[in-house]
């Protein structure tokens, strides 16, 4: 199982895009990066996944480099309800996820 | 959208007691994770079931701590006796598979233990 590293916290403004690096030195040729974004009091909830290269959905984007011992989450233009911990996570086939502390990310107006 | 269910919600009590968390799945959700999240720290896995069947349980205190899956569906998990550092956030999630760390993981919105 890959460790990943992260920023403890970060800070940012309405309306800013905000890039959170993951650092998974030991990953696994089998393993998926896997983000995760919590809210207080609620249980953690699937932003994105890839595995290498550029994935984009309606919420993130994520960038994976060719060596894959990084990747960053991208948040475009980010209001106040992105206020969360955004985990990130390396591991594949039938291996479970491990959660570290994740990034606190906090939005100002 | 289909969502995981848990109750209570919340659950004060004093150590030394009995307590159960229930959890209900995505209907058709296979797999069954239980976590606990201490605060400011990322969830833990206590248990996984595939159906009814325990896939991993490693982590689970088994002196204290059971769970269970009878029907392959809803999910009890329970501690006795609880312990003060117990307290913690009690979190039921499912996949649709056995895919592991590739499949997405639901979560409900957790139990939040406090044990007095």
């Amino acid at each position: 199982l890959a460790k990943t590293t992260q920023p403890i916290s970060m800070d940012s403004y309405e309306g800013q895009e905000v890039n959170i690096t993951c650092s998974h030195n030991n990953i696994a040729t089998n393993d998926y990066i896997t983000w995760y974004q919590q809210f207080p009091s609620q249980g953690p909830r699937f932003i994105i996944q890839g595995y290498k290269t550029k994935v984009t959905n309606e919420v993130a984007s994520l960038f994976i480099p060719a060596d894959r011992k990084s990747s960053t989450l991208s948040l475009p233009r980010v209001s106040l309800s992105d206020t969360a911990v955004y985990y990130c996570l390396a591991a594949g086939g039938y291996n479970k996820l491990i959660f570290g502390a994740g990034t606190r990310l906090a939005v100002h107006p | 959208e289909a969502e995981v269910a848990q109750s209570p919600r919340y659950k004060i009590t004093e150590k030394s007691q009995a307590v159960a968390f229930w959890c209900d799945p995505i209907s058709g959700h296979a797999t069954l994770y239980w976590y606990r999240q201490i605060l400011g720290q990322g969830p833990e896995l206590l248990v996984q079931f595939q159906d009814e069947s325990v896939v991993d349980d490693s982590q689970l205190p088994k002196d204290r701590f059971s769970a269970e899956r009878l029907k392959g569906v809803d999910s009890t998990l329970k501690i006795q006796p609880a312990e003060l550092g117990d307290s913690a956030m009690y979190l039921c999630a499912s996949s649709s598979t056995l895919s592991g760390s590739t499949d997405t993981q639901y979560f409900g919105p957790g139990t939040r233990l406090t044990v007095l």
